[in-house]
This record gives C-alpha cells, structure tokens and sequence, in this order.
C-alpha cells in the first residue's frame, strides 16, 4: 500500500501567492527527495534532504526534512507561471535489506495567471 | 549525454497482443526500475533491477515482465496487453537503490483498446 501520503493533490493558486505541499510517512525515512514534473513531460529531480530537520533552499522554494524523518514539505513563495506542474515527493522507505525509494502521488500545481 | 532513452513514445494496442517497452541509459547506472503513472495515482513501482542479472517486483509487478542482461538496457514486456495496462510509463536510473537522485526518461504513453 501507499507508504507515502502526499497532501494536497491539487492547488489552484493566484500568481504572487505561496504554495505549499506535504508529505507524511507512517515509518521513519532514510531520506526525501522532491521531483518536478511539467505537464506532458518526466519527472525531474529537484533536491535531496537526508539529515533530521534539515532546512534547504533552491530562489524561492524552501524543503524541510522533519525531526522524525517522517515527513516532508516544499514551498514556494511567490508563485509564477513557470511553477505549473506536478511536484512530487520520494521517501526512502525501509525494506527487505535495503531502502526502497517510494513516490507519494503528487500535488497538482496551477497558478492562474 | 542521451541519458534514459525510451522508446516508443506513443503506442497504441489491441487487447491481447505483446510489446515490449525499451530503455536504455548511458550512464553507467546499477540501478534501473519501471513506474506506470495513472491520474490521481502517482507514479507505482513494477519492476527494478539492482544490476545486470538481478530484477525484483515492484508494487504492481502482475502483467509485466524484465530481464537485465546488460548495464544499460532494462526492457519491459508485456505479454498479452490488457485495458487496465492504458498508462504513461516511465523508466529511470540511478546510480543507487536510494539515496541517489533518479533520472527518468520521457515516457511511453500506451494505449490498449
């Protein structure tokens, strides 16, 4: 079953406004990594975070790791046209012998214009 | 550098018959793997491979099979084409089982009517 939740599916935001997504995990984490994927194209990584509350930043999107590994966010400040996709989120979730890199179902980005 | 390379793009079949999906990459990767991508499901894990010779099941394996003969090419087959298999799929390779950023390739949008 789905080991990484991903909330929420969609936002509908104005131009200018901020934008934020979530991702939860029942079981602890070996790392989150967030991808982007245009409409019509692939998904394309964007950032890795492995470290307990680590706090990284790409321009205008800030990602947190929680203190627990257990969960994930991606924000956007000040959102533009060219933020339109799907973001999606991948935690390493632990398995037989190894972490398996799980996808969460993505968030939906619009930005009206 | 091509990259994960797929191909077809585009492939539309009749319910029952066979085809297999290619990719290959260039990068020298060990791990490949094989996701389906459905509206509002995220992107689900078939098939993977640790290396050339090893393959495992993903999260929805049933309908789909690979090999790994070589580093760089992962085939998906399918073997008698459903409805239910109508999907975008995409390939990706990592250097890594986790921890590793993952490269997708474009995607083959199927269609089986």
């Amino acid at each position: 079953g789905q080991q990484v939740m991903q909330i929420p599916q969609y936002q509908h935001v104005q131009e200018g406004e901020d934008f934020t997504t979530y991702c939860n995990s029942s079981t602890t984490l070996s790392n989150i990594q967030w991808y982007k994927q245009r409409p019509g194209g692939h998904p394309v990584f964007l950032i890795q975070l492995v470290k307990s509350g680590e706090v990284k930043k790409q321009k205008r999107l800030t990602f947190q790791f929680g203190e627990a590994k257990k969960n994930s966010s991606l924000h956007i400040t000040a959102t533009q046209t060219t933020d339109v996709g799907t973001y999606f989120c991948a935690g390493g979730v632990p398995g037989a012998g190894s972490y398996q890199l799980t996808f969460g179902k993505g968030t939906k980005l619009s930005v009206i214009p | 550098n091509a990259g994960v390379t797929q191909t077809p793009k585009f492939q539309v079949l009749k319910t029952g018959q066979s085809m297999t999906l290619q990719c290959a990459q260039d990068m020298n990767h060990e791990y490949m793997s094989w996701y389906r991508q459905d509206p509002g499901m995220g992107l689900r894990l078939i098939h993977y491979s640790v290396g050339a010779g090893i393959t495992d099941q993903g999260e929805v394996p049933n309908g789909y099979n690979v090999s790994r003969s070589t580093t760089e090419d992962f085939p998906l087959r399918l073997l008698s084409a459903a409805p239910s298999q109508t999907s975008v799929y995409f390939c990706a390779s990592s250097y890594s089982r986790d921890l590793t950023e993952a490269f997708f390739g474009q995607g083959t949008r199927l269609t089986v009517v």
